[in-house]
């Protein structure tokens, strides 16, 4: 069975700078989607960046990256330019491309405090 | 804008009264999920559909129950609530049919139902 750590269950930033919050996952798998969720306090979960595990190249959106490294089963999320709003829960998630699979494994979490 | 929609978005229910949670969509997606989420946890998975097909999870409880009776709508049925269902239940959608459309694979999620039990 698939699993996803996050190791991290807290994570500090001073706004403007950038921090990186870590995810390991462990699967027999070779094609998988990877994600990254932001679930703000008491708003809704939304999607922040998705990765498929065929892509060599890191996925990016705006200030958001990943660095995805298959054969270590890393996925770290690298928050550039941090803002206020960027404070929330982040879960690293993990979801097999294998037909017939619809599941998504979740990460315990990781709650992101962006001081000022 | 196509969306996830959970109602009531609060729910106070008292200890072993039946209890109704529903989700609707319009974003047409084939699978829709119902979560359990604990303060400061990981959403935790109850069922999934796949279009009709019901999927439980093995340690889901039997007081949960689930229908969905078309694309649009699911609903999640407590049948005796505990103090310990008190939580926050997420419905999420999933388009897994077709790969060209934005979004294939990805959860979209509701903004969730917070029940309270007394």
């Amino acid at each position: 069975a698939q699993t996803v750590t996050q190791s991290q269950p807290e994570m500090s930033v001073q706004e403007a700078e950038t921090v990186t919050l870590s995810c390991t996952y462990d699967t027999s798998e070779s094609d998988y989607y990877l994600f990254w969720y932001k679930q703000p306090p008491s708003r809704q979960m939304i999607l922040v960046i998705r990765q498929e595990a065929y892509k060599q190249q890191n996925a990016t959106e705006n200030r958001f990256s990943v660095n995805f490294q298959k054969a270590a089963k890393s996925f770290s999320l690298k928050i550039s330019d941090s803002q206020l709003g960027d404070a929330a829960m982040y879960f690293c998630a993990y979801r097999s491309a294998n037909s017939g699979t619809y599941k998504y494994i979740f990460g315990t979490g990781t709650r992101l405090k962006v001081l000022a | 804008d196509a969306m996830v929609i959970q109602n009531p978005r609060y729910q106070v229910t008292q200890f072993g009264k039946p209890v109704t949670l529903s989700c609707s969509q319009t974003l047409n997606h084939n699978v829709m999920y119902w979560y359990q989420q604990k303060s400061s946890q990981a959403p935790k998975l109850l069922f999934h559909y796949y279009d009709k097909d019901f999927n439980n999870e093995a340690d889901t409880p039997d007081n949960f129950q689930s229908r969905r009776p078309n694309t649009s709508f699911c609903f999640l049925d407590i049948r005796s609530p505990g103090l310990g269902d008190a939580a926050m239940y997420l419905c999420a959608t999933s388009n897994s049919l077709f790969p060209t459309r934005q979004g294939y694979n990805e959860q979209f999620f509701g903004p969730g139902t917070r029940l309270t039990v007394l």
